[in-house]
């Protein structure tokens, strides 16, 4: 069955660093997500992509992050200049499509320790 | 700020129990419900979306129903056993693309 993949499973960084998370969607999927939880709290929505542009994203999505389909099949999140605050699980989701009855697909998430 | 809640935080029954649980969401600009299983150290599995009122949907021992005139819903599992010991997430849909997600529902499924 086919499945989102995301790499590295743990990364460790200093604060200050730039950090690049990458996710492999599922092949024929178009809309593409980022989401992350930090410890003890609820699972956040950071950003939506779409046909090579941001289609949507929330007020954590700052001037700090970035998003990036470099290929047709790696989808990246960069984190600019970490911070402390930004030590969470970060999962990557895929979609087939857009609209309401459809499922999206996580990763088994990229946990960011920024120390 | 959207507020979806579920409860219990957490659930502990023994194997052959039947369970269910709770989701609250709004009740306006409602598009579509998830639910969802995550093990730990996996990824969250898709269980069900909802977009209907009244709709009821089923997957082998777990079901669900939806209500979205007083925005909850119910997530029920028959004959609970071990290796449904997850946490169960809900998240609600509205007109984008991005899913709020309540705290979830941990569930201990004794043997």
């Amino acid at each position: 069955e086919p499945e989102v993949t995301q790499t590295p499973s743990h990364q460790v960084t200093q604060m200050g660093q730039e950090v690049i998370l990458r996710c492999v969607p599922i092949s024929n999927h178009l809309y593409f997500y980022w989401y992350r939880q930090i410890l003890g709290q609820k699972v956040e929505f950071l950003v939506s992509f779409y046909n090579n542009e941001i289609s949507e994203k929330s007020e954590i999505f700052d001037d700090q992050f970035s998003v990036e389909r470099p290929d047709g099949s790696n989808f990246t999140l960069k984190i600019r200049s970490t911070k402390l605050e930004d030590s969470a699980m970060y999962f990557c989701a895929s979609s087939e499509l857009g609209g309401s009855s459809y499922e999206q697909y996580f990763g088994p998430g990229t946990r960011l320790t920024v120390t | 700020i959207l507020n979806v809640e579920q409860s219990p935080q957490s659930l502990h029954v023994q194997e052959g129990d039947s369970t269910n649980f709770t989701c609250s969401f709004p009740s306006s600009n409602f598009y579509a419900l998830h639910w969802y299983r995550w093990e730990t150290a996996k990824s969250p599995e898709a269980l069900f979306v909802m977009t209907l009122n009244g709709d009821e949907k089923k997957k082998g021992r777990i079901s669900a129903t939806l209500n979205t005139k007083e925005g909850y819903s119910y997530l029920y599992i028959k004959g609970s056993q071990p290796e449904d010991s997850a946490t169960y997430l809900c998240a609600f849909k509205g007109a984008g693309n991005m899913l709020t997600f309540g705290g979830g529902t941990r569930l201990m499924v004794k043997p």
